[in-house]
């Protein structure tokens, strides 16, 4: 158990649809970050966040959007959902970004109908 | 562009070989990161180098800065490390970029 928590951990929707996805990093990690992992594309950064503030981006759509909330656990949202998007989603943290370790969740297998 | 290539895609072994997994990156990185994803999905982070080698029970970790290249090392492998190996560099952001993994098969 890496400490990191994401919920839900399975998610069936439709096109079109918006979901949210949540993610607790371990008990004083600042650092959070999402990653797509699908069959086509393999794992990909989304983005991160350090204490509040994004600090990095990567391969984000613009359907999609992330915060990190005063309380450090992290929201991705993506909407105007599309077949493609059916991937899984992981959440990492790390106590500072760049040198510590990342920590994964046990990431949020969405489904898209 | 900055890639990451992991050689071989697919590797099958018996019990108690030792194993090697390739990583190539392209340009300077600041970091190197090894991951092992289990058959559930679940992603362990196994080791984070810039120089050197570390060492954590049965596998190592080295990197090559001059030839731009890493290898993951499993001495006396066993069924329980069958997984896939991911290789991922760090580059002047914090931003991750993966190689597309080494399913390993270790058989009794």
């Amino acid at each position: 158990d890496s400490g990191v928590t994401q919920t839900p951990k399975h998610l069936i929707t439709a096109t079109g649809q918006r979901v949210t996805l949540r993610c607790s990093p371990r008990s004083g990690d600042l650092s959070v970050y999402w990653y797509q992992q699908s069959l086509d594309q393999g794992l990909q950064f989304l983005i991160q966040y350090y204490n509040g503030e994004e600090r990095a981006k990567g391969n984000i759509l613009e359907r999609f959007s992330a915060q990190q909330f005063p309380d450090l656990h992290s929201e991705l949202n993506l909407s105007s959902l599309e077949l493609g998007d059916s991937a899984l989603y992981f959440c990492a943290s790390s106590r500072q970004p760049a040198t510590d370790t990342q920590y994964f969740g046990p990431g949020t297998r969405l489904t898209v109908l | 562009k900055n890639e990451v290539e992991q050689s071989p895609q697919n590797l099958t072994a018996q019990e108690g070989e030792f194993i090697t997994i390739n990583c190539s990156y392209s340009v300077g990185i600041s970091a190197l990161h090894w991951l092992q994803q289990h058959p559930g999905g679940g992603i362990v982070s196994l080791f984070m180098l810039s120089s050197g080698k570390k060492k954590h029970g049965r596998l190592i970790a080295t990197i090559n800065i001059q030839e731009k290249h890493s290898s993951l090392h499993i001495t006396a492998s066993h069924p329980r490390d069958s997984a896939v190996y991911i290789c991922a560099a760090r580059y002047n952001t914090d931003k991750l970029i993966f190689g597309t993994g080494t399913r390993l098969q270790v058989f009794p």
